[in-house]
């Protein structure tokens, strides 16, 4: 278990070019959640997935955010035509849902792709 | 609008004091409430996850409490040292276990 891996670590990029990041979540963990936090503040929701399913997207996510996780295990997240408002810590997270698990569990956090839009 | 509230924002203590970290939550319908570490510039440590059935969790010197009825969960790190420093976050779960976070409290225990 090597824990959860985001690449890269950091990207930077100009005002409308597209980026995508990577997350690749602990195996076998069936659910994948993307954050999104700014300087300061706590992660905001973005989108998540159970296995290849994308089960819900915040309304933080505009036209511009698209994420994929085709197989049910890596995902990606790309950005198009990226604005300066999108400078931001992404982060991922996956948890091991099983159906009579009860409410919840635990999350584990990667260590995060800092976008830098100039 | 559910919403979750950290207060204070940062939090200075001398080592060996207890800290008392509270989280405020609006929504009582909550399925689970967790509390996180965050290091600067890194991700997030899961600390404790408290279930909507329970009233508390202990991991160590860390213990967490969960009313409901008022919105409101409690962190205690018994004993602090410098190593606790570091930014604590309060969640609530709710469907899909989908998290929303409070601000967080910016803990520092000086030596």
């Amino acid at each position: 278990d090597t824990g959860v891996s985001q690449n890269p670590r950091h990207k930077i990029t100009k005002r409308g070019q597209n980026v995508t990041f990577r997350c690749d979540p602990i195996s076998e963990h069936n659910r994948l959640y993307w954050y999104r936090q700014t300087l300061g503040q706590g992660p905001e929701f973005l989108t998540y997935f159970q296995n290849e399913a994308q089960l819900e997207k915040s309304r933080l996510l505009s036209d511009r955010f698209s994420a994929e996780r085709p197989k049910g295990s890596f995902s990606t997240l790309e950005i198009q035509r990226t604005e300066q408002g999108d400078s931001a810590m992404y982060l991922c997270a996956s948890s091991d849902y099983q159906l009579a698990g009860g409410l919840g569990e635990t999350q584990y956090f990667g260590p995060g792709t800092r976008l830098l839009v100039l | 609008k559910q919403e979750v509230t950290q207060i204070p924002a940062a939090l200075s203590v001398p080592e060996g004091e207890n800290l008392v970290l509270n989280c405020s939550f609006t929504d009582s319908a909550i399925y689970n409430l967790q509390w996180f570490r965050q290091d600067p510039g890194k991700g997030l440590t899961s600390l404790l996850l408290i279930q909507s059935s329970q009233r508390e969790q202990t991991s160590g010197r860390l213990n967490a409490s969960l009313d409901k009825s008022s919105g409101r969960s409690t962190l205690y790190i018994a004993a602090s040292q410098p190593g606790d420093s570091a930014t604590y976050l309060c969640a609530r779960g709710a469907a899909g276990n989908k998290l929303t976070f409070g601000g967080g409290t910016r803990v520092l225990v000086k030596p």
